[in-house]
């Protein structure tokens, strides 16, 4: 099964950085990616991380551990769009049919 | 279209009814994903359909839930009887098969079970 934490809700400053951290614990593991729901919309797609490392794409950037099956997203000079929910999800393995498993999602409340 | 479209967007219906939704993923996109979404959580996946093959149905909560996907392309979710806690949003997701398999996810249509 999969297991996949992260907090449930963080609050910055207009400008400042924000690290939202994501654990999983997973019986098998096809790479982890990052959404941004904004209140009543769909998830779109912001990150995707199969090896370890950071990828940086902007403002956003997303790293990963396999080892420590620990991933985070950090998001740069935050405006205040970036308000909104950001969900972790894991794929799982081929056999698995690639679906995701979604964390609870991180609620990020930016203040001016 | 460009994107995922489910209908209806909105659904209010009464205990024990059944209803539909409707997804029409991406022209192209083989894999098919319905998920389920309750106020403030995160996404719960109920089936997935890929090409011709057998879908993974191990989300679905109970047997009042079912989908199908006609000539691999639209689906639809039934709920029969449906129930309270039912009420939720249900997203529709479409890939392609391979690479990343990003998920590009329609705007999802609310039900209200009264």
């Amino acid at each position: 099964g999969q297991n996949i934490d992260q907090p449930t809700e963080m609050t910055a400053t207009e400008g400042a950085i924000v690290q939202i951290n994501c654990t999983y614990q997973t019986s098998g593991f096809n790479g982890l990616f990052w959404y941004q729901q904004h209140a009543g919309e769909a998830p779109t797609f912001l990150s995707y991380n199969v090896l370890d490392g950071l990828e940086e794409k902007g403002r956003f950037s997303s790293f990963l551990s396999r080892s420590k099956g620990y991933s985070y997203l950090l998001l740069k000079e935050l405006q205040m769009k970036d308000s909104a929910s950001y969900l972790c999800a894991v794929r799982g393995i081929k056999a698995a049919g690639n679906k995701l498993t979604f964390g609870g999602g991180t609620r990020v409340l930016v203040k001016p | 279209g460009a994107g995922v479209s489910q209908s209806p967007s909105n659904k209010v219906t009464e205990k024990g009814k059944d209803v539909e939704l409707r997804c029409d993923p991406i022209s192209g996109h083989t894999a098919l994903y319905w998920y389920r979404q309750s106020l403030g959580q995160g996404l719960e996946f109920l089936i997935y359909f890929q090409g011709n093959s057998a879908p993974d149905k191990s989300g679905l909560p109970s047997d009042r839930f079912s989908a199908e996907r006609t000539g691999g392309s639209v689906s639809t979710l039934t709920i029969q009887r449906t129930q309270q806690e039912d009420s939720a949003v249900y997203l529709c997701a479409s890939s392609v098969a391979g690479g990343s398999w990003e998920q590009f996810f329609g705007p999802g249509t609310r039900l209200t079970v009264l």
